[in-house]
């Protein structure tokens, strides 16, 4: 079952215009990360932010980490039309094994 | 290409006929997943292995499905008396766990089995 729920569900901008996703979950984590995945395609791993962390930056995508509300969002800023992909939050709460549990997605559309 | 690369890229089969998919894993990742991904939802954990130890596997892995990765490198799923529910994603993944470190996997293009 998905541990992660994520809001909204599809997100309609335009090219730079900033973006924001948010992911809840239910249970104690290790970690926290964020993919990207294009039609149909495989996922590709965006940032990962650990428990005792609260913010982290990579490029154009900022992510933000509460553990006492149980959520976390990615922000992308200067949005361009190749970041039209789905965004899946995934949480690592396992003890050692590593397995993540991931949200349902967020679609996001950025039209030119 | 360095990448998890995953065969065949597309299957289409018979209800009851049975399947078997390759994974080949980042060649120094010491752990190797599989998930599967259904249209509209989140990629859903099956099973995966440290080296050659299948050390955990989900409900969802019935005893249709099978996996192995008999040398520690490439990993096998197979799925027998494929019924049309199995149709999905199947998505492989590696990563390299140290300790201390974070499992960020790498993930390759996937499977599309479709059950007819």
């Amino acid at each position: 079952s998905q541990q992660g729920e994520e809001d909204p569900q599809a997100l309609s901008i335009q090219e730079g215009e900033n973006a924001t996703m948010n992911c809840s979950y239910k249970t104690s984590i290790n970690n926290l990360q964020w993919y990207r995945q294009n039609s149909g395609r495989g996922l590709v791993h965006l940032i990962l932010i650990r428990s005792n962390e609260r913010e982290k930056h990579s490029g154009r995508l900022r992510v933000t980490l509460d553990t006492s509300k149980k959520s976390s969002s990615l922000l992308i800023t200067a949005s361009r039309a190749a970041d039209t992909a789905s965004y899946f939050c995934a949480t690592d709460a396992s003890s050692n094994t590593g397995k993540l549990i991931f949200g349902q997605g967020t679609t996001l559309q950025v039209k030119p | 290409d360095t990448g998890v690369s995953q065969d065949p890229r597309h299957k289409i089969t018979k209800r009851g006929q049975n399947v078997t998919f390759r994974c080949d894993p980042i060649s120094e990742h010491n752990r190797l997943y599989w998930y599967r991904q259904t249209l509209g939802q989140g990629p859903e954990f099956l099973t995966y292995f440290q080296n050659e130890a299948q050390l955990e596997k989900s409900r969802l892995l019935s005893d249709r499905f099978s996996a192995e990765r008999p040398k520690g490198s490439f990993s096998t799923l197979e799925i027998q008396r494929t019924e049309q529910g199995d149709s999905a994603m199947y998505l492989c993944a590696s990563s390299l766990v140290l300790a201390g470190g974070g499992n960020e996997q790498f993930f390759g293009p996937g499977t599309r089995l479709t059950v007819l």
